[in-house]
């Protein structure tokens, strides 16, 4: 149970192009799934929250307008990497929080983002 | 600002030896510690940890968390190949919505 899908695995990109990510979760509903970001050799840092029904919470630092999160169901968050730069590319994570969980996450496989 | 610091960041040893991986955090609100092991794609959950001085078992691997001296370990007993990966720690705040903040990571390199 808990598993958690990405879509793409991978996507190169050309400069100020944009690309839309999906996160599903298979088996649960998630109120919650969040958004996280890898760089080489890095440890994942938060991008931002996405609540169903509700705008996302954005870290500090996190340009909202640049990264758009839609939340529309209980079972799946997008992600679109707007008029996306090289600077973009990385590894984006996202997980979800089954509704009875407390802190609990489950993460996605992830998506390999390349921008040229 | 919230602070989760892993240490050793990298060991390597032999297969069938033990290891333990430390986390400390310095965070406000803590609600839970979680552990992480991250091979090649998304970090697969380990354990989480709420309760100081319980410890949590699954297999070869263990964990146990402090919250007085605001720390966790992991150990994991006679080591295998397949073991070798990055293990996050990451903790929990609030009750709401927030995510996890995550340390830096250990990577664990097991020698045949």
């Amino acid at each position: 149970g808990a598993v958690v899908s990405q879509h793409p695995s991978w996507v190169i990109c050309k400069s100020g192009t944009s690309v839309k990510i999906e996160c599903r979760s298979l088996d649960f509903q998630a109120t919650t799934m969040f958004w996280y970001r890898q760089f080489p050799k890095q440890s994942l840092m938060l991008m931002a929250t996405s609540n169903e029904g509700s705008k996302a919470t954005y870290e500090q630092g996190v340009e909202k307008d640049k990264f758009l999160i839609n939340h529309a169901s209980l079972t799946l968050s997008t992600l679109t990497v707007t008029s996306a730069h090289p600077e973009d590319s990385s590894f984006y994570i996202c997980s979800a929080r089954p509704q009875i969980a407390d802190n609990e996450q489950f993460f996605g496989p992830g998506t390999r983002l390349t921008v040229l | 600002e919230d602070k989760v610091v892993q240490s050793p960041l990298s060991l390597v040893v032999h297969e069938g030896d033990t290891v333990t991986l430390n986390c400390s955090y310095e965070v406000t609100n803590f609600r839970s510690l979680l552990w992480y092991k991250q091979e090649k794609k998304a970090p697969t959950f380990l354990f989480m940890l709420t309760s100081s001085g319980i410890e949590k078992k699954s297999g070869r691997l263990s964990s146990i968390l402090d919250k007085k001296e605001l720390f966790s370990i992991l150990n994991i007993t006679a080591t295998q190949t397949g073991d070798s990966a990055v293990y996050l720690c990451a903790v929990g705040t609030g009750g709401g919505a927030d995510g996890l903040t995550f340390g830096k990571g250990t990577h664990l390199i097991i020698q045949p």
